[in-house]
């Protein structure tokens, strides 16, 4: 079965602290995917990558930074945790973009103070 | 841009009785799948049917069946037999050429025993 795991269930930041979150996906998928989750606006597109290296911009892409050093890790990077960033982040991975079911991690729900 | 609409954001359904999800999207591409996605309370987002576009014949898996009406772009999600573990956020996706999925804004769905 393909897992997709994230690095905390929970986090808990101060306003201006820099936050990473981190996925690591164990099937050798291309894709992976960053979304960020909150009640009534259903899941949003942060970033997301094709390959190790690349990145690109998805809806919501304001205040966020992403790292993809290596095939099977994504890194979600809030430069400067801001309280309307607190949130349920998602991580999913993919074989490709085009016609494959995304798997997704557990989630992160970050709490900015 | 090319949406992806729940009209219902709650829905409930008495135990072993039938519910069905509505789920309606905007695309200019021919060929695509959509998907339904079930997030269970506290717990990772699977995915629960896919749909090809091309193919006229509707999914069905075990107890869940969906309506595809691709002239209307109409993709409903049919729960017969309704268990208490089927309750849980219900999303529709749509995967379309090279661009990533997109969601709908979720269906929150209770199940009464």
């Amino acid at each position: 079965d393909v897992k997709v795991t994230q690095s905390s269930r929970y986090l808990v930041k101060r306003t201006g602290e820099k936050v990473f979150l981190e996925c690591v996906q164990d099937m050798d998928h291309e894709n992976m995917f960053w979304y960020r989750q909150d009640p009534g606006l259903g899941l949003r597109l942060i970033y997301f990558s094709y390959d190790v290296k690349m990145k690109e911009k998805g809806d919501i892409p304001e205040g966020y930074s992403v790292s993809r050093e290596k095939k099977e890790r994504f890194s979600l990077i809030l430069e400067s945790a801001s309280t309307n960033q607190t949130s349920m982040y998602l991580c999913a991975s993919s074989h490709r973009v085009s016609y494959n079911e995304q798997f997704f991690g557990p989630g992160t729900r970050l709490t900015v103070l | 841009a090319q949406t992806v609409t729940q009209s219902q954001p709650e829905m409930s359904v008495q135990e072993a009785e039938t519910v069905t999800l509505s789920c309606t999207y905007d695309t200019s591409e021919s060929d695509y799948y959509l998907f339904w996605y079930k997030q269970p309370p506290s717990r990772q987002m699977i995915l629960v049917i896919r749909q090809e576009a091309y193919k006229q014949q509707n999914a069905t898996e075990n107890r869940f069946s969906v309506n595809f009406q691709k002239a209307a772009k109409s993709f409903s999600l049919k729960i017969s037999d309704s268990q208490l573990g089927d309750a849980a956020m219900y999303f529709c996706a749509r995967d379309s050429g090279n661009t990533p999925l997109v969601f709908g804004k979720g269906t929150r769905l209770s199940v009464i025993a």
